[in-house]
């Protein structure tokens, strides 16, 4: 089993509909981590959480410590959101090493 | 402008060839790392480096060497690169780790034929 496990792996939407992505994670970690990779190949970091809630325009990640667990939420979704979207566990066991998911692809259709 | 460079961006070689892969980071971070990304595999680490000359292996460390001579850099050299060596390279820089924000290079999209 992997330590850092998303869902779901594939995702398609309509344009405006709200998107949920999930990450679970098995042992401690002090953060999680949430990344887009569009098409190009290129990633960005869109949050760092350690606790509670973060937001960003459209985009919300929170996570739940206790319950090992993280969520990606976007509002209104729009086509330029489909992307890949990965979540990675840092500092896992203290070692700084970041353990990633297998990613969510998600398609938002017009 | 904060950010990561790698070169270069795109790489077909040969077997056996040796090349380097440069990867640069303007933002004086300690914590740099290599990996790989092969579909249906995710994300995978090379390698790690804490900071100058002190490196370590991430998960998938075998056919890869890397060095840490100064603190912006962090090649990756493949000594006698082999076919399953074709994938797409990330270099990635943060102050200490997983624990804080990652900045990733722009990728290598390395061939070996």
């Amino acid at each position: 089993k992997n330590e850092v496990e998303q869902s779901p792996q594939n995702l398609t939407a309509q344009e405006g509909e709200f998107i949920t992505i999930n990450c679970s994670y098995s042992v401690g970690i002090s953060a999680l981590h949430w990344l887009q990779q569009h098409p190009g190949g290129g990633i960005v970091s869109l949050f760092m959480l350690s606790s509670g809630k973060k937001k960003h325009g459209r985009l919300i990640a929170t996570i739940n410590i206790q319950e090992k667990h993280s969520s990606l939420h976007i509002t209104a979704s729009h086509p330029r959101d489909s992307a890949v979207y990965i979540c990675a566990a840092g500092g896992i066991q203290g070692a700084q090493k970041l353990v990633f998911g297998q990613g969510t692809r998600l398609t938002i259709n017009p | 402008e904060a950010q990561v460079t790698q070169n270069p961006r795109y790489l077909i070689t040969v077997t056996g060839k040796k090349l380097t892969v440069t990867c640069s980071q303007n933002m004086n971070h300690e914590y740099m790392s290599w990996y790989r990304q092969d579909p249906g595999l995710g994300l995978r680490q090379i390698y790690y480096s804490m900071n100058v000359e002190v490196t370590d292996k991430g998960d998938v460390p075998e056919g890869y060497k890397v060095s840490r001579k100064e603190k912006r850099n962090f090649p990756l050299i493949l000594e006698s690169p082999s076919p399953n060596q074709t994938s797409l390279y990330f270099c990635a820089s943060s102050f200490w780790g997983g624990s804080y924000e990652q900045y990733f290079g722009p990728g290598t999209r390395l061939t070996v034929t």
